[in-house]
């Protein structure tokens, strides 16, 4: 059964640090790894879907990367803004396409 | 282009009672996949419909039930409501074929149902 970590569960740093978000999954057998954004009691805001095959993915600020063998993703938010403050979820794709989600990171941008 | 809509908002029900809720699908997409947020927690998947059939389901009661309609636009049906069901249901949309899609899903802003 695949099960989804995220570490830490909460993150605190001052405007303008480089910061990273870790995600692990117990199978390896995935589809894709999407990272998403909430904003409280918000939908969710996709940010980057790696496929099974790719290493890394960039938009802006942020870069995903994934390493199946290890079952980890990272994510990479350069030079953090107070507009980043919000719930960090991975979420991982299997063959159905269901996705399997952590139970996200709390970050919060200090101005 | 439209993005992925749900309602109601909000909605109160007491325990026992039906409720209904909505999705319109993104533009184009064909697949629609239903997630119950409990607070402070992930997404759980209730189930995935493709072209008007269920494509998947999770670890739910058959209470849940839902239907997708020829427009690919769709309902998520919860009978006999417990306490425990208050949630945010949120709904996403993607395109591709049933399976194997390698797609990205498009979250719509949610529901919070409120059980009491």
């Amino acid at each position: 059964k695949q099960e989804v970590t995220q570490i830490p569960a909460a993150l605190s740093v001052p405007e303008g640090e480089n910061l990273v978000l870790n995600c692990s999954f117990t199978d390896s057998a995935i589809y894709n790894l999407q990272w998403f954004r909430q904003d409280p009691g918000k939908g969710l805001t996709s940010l980057l879907l790696i496929q099974s095959s790719q290493r890394e993915q960039t938009s802006g600020r942020l870069n995903a990367s994934l390493d199946k063998s290890s079952g980890r993703s990272t994510l990479y938010i350069a030079a953090s803004q107070p507009g980043d403050s919000a719930t960090y979820l991975c979420a991982v794709g299997g063959a159905t396409n269901k996705l399997i989600f952590g139970t996200g990171t709390l970050l919060a941008v200090q101005p | 282009e439209t993005g992925v809509t749900q309602s109601p908002t909000h909605l109160i029900k007491t325990r026992g009672q039906q409720v209904t809720l909505r999705c319109s699908s993104q533009s184009g997409h064909n697949t629609v996949s239903w997630y119950q947020q409990a607070l402070g927690q992930g997404p759980q998947f209730i189930f995935q419909y493709y072209r008007e059939e269920e494509n998947g389901r999770g670890n739910f009661p058959p209470r849940f039930s839902g239907l997708q309609f020829p427009n690919y636009s769709s309902e998520l049906n919860v009978n006999a409501l417990e306490l425990d069901d208050s949630a945010l249901y949120l709904c996403a949309s993607s395109s591709g074929l049933a399976g194997v899609s390698t797609d990205t899903q498009y979250f719509g802003p949610g529901t919070r149902l409120t059980v009491l």
